[in-house]
């Protein structure tokens, strides 16, 4: 079954402060991992697609990064905007070629403090 | 171009009755998901639709059904509701060119309280 774990549940930074979230799954036949994030009471809002082991995608003060068991969301000198749910997702492996069912994370509750 | 849009935004139900929720995707994108979410499971997948057929299901009770329409628009249909299924409900649309590896994007969701 395909499965995907992403930690820490929450994660609490001081403005300026750097980390990174983690995303490890389980499924066969990756074919693409998405990040999202999600602001309270809104829809996911797309961030990233990585595609293949070694790949890493830069927005802003995000860069995200995948290899073959787990993804990382690097966050540069967050903002109190950064504030919010990341959350990522695989295509589900018996979903086949073309569908978009995606299995999601429970999400990393981050939280940037001025 | 125009974002998801879901109607309506916040609805509130008692239990035994049934709800309607309407989706409609980015123009030009034929494929439509359903997820819910609940601060307990996250986000869990209800059903995908395609040129107004369903392709996948999840693992929901038959309680939960849904349709798409040829301007590709859905809805989705909930009976006999439940406290349980007071959840947060959202809609994604992805361009179904074929690619499992395209974006989904989402709505702004459906608030659902049973009380």
């Amino acid at each position: 079954e395909d499965q995907v774990t992403q930690s820490p549940e929450a994660l609490r930074l001081q403005e300026g402060e750097s980390s990174s979230l983690n995303c490890s799954y389980t499924v066969s036949g990756l074919r693409g991992l998405f990040w999202y994030r999600q602001d309270p009471g809104k829809g996911p809002e797309f961030l990233f697609t990585l595609y293949s082991a070694g790949e890493e995608k830069e927005k802003e003060r995000l860069k995200a990064t995948l290899t073959k068991k787990e993804s990382f969301l690097h966050i540069t000198a967050p903002k109190p905007e950064d504030s919010a749910t990341y959350l990522c997702a695989v295509p589900a492996a018996y979903s086949g070629a073309g569908s978009y069912q995606l299995t999601f994370g429970k999400g990393t509750k981050l939280s940037v403090i001025p | 171009k125009a974002g998801v849009t879901q109607t309506p935004r916040y609805l509130i139900k008692t239990r035994g009755q049934q709800v309607t929720l309407s989706c409609s995707p980015i123009s030009g994108h034929r494929s439509v998901s359903w997820y819910q979410q609940t601060p307990g499971q996250g986000l869990q997948f209800l059903f995908e639709y395609f040129s107004e057929t369903q392709r996948n299901k999840g693992n929901f009770p038959g309680r939960f059904s849904g349709r798409q329409f040829s301007n590709s628009r859905s809805e989705m249909n909930v009976s006999t509701l439940e406290l349980g299924d007071s959840a947060l409900y959202l809609c994604a649309s992805g361009g179904g060119q074929g690619n499992s590896q395209e974006t989904q994007y989402f709505g702004p969701g459906t608030r659902l309280l049973v009380l």
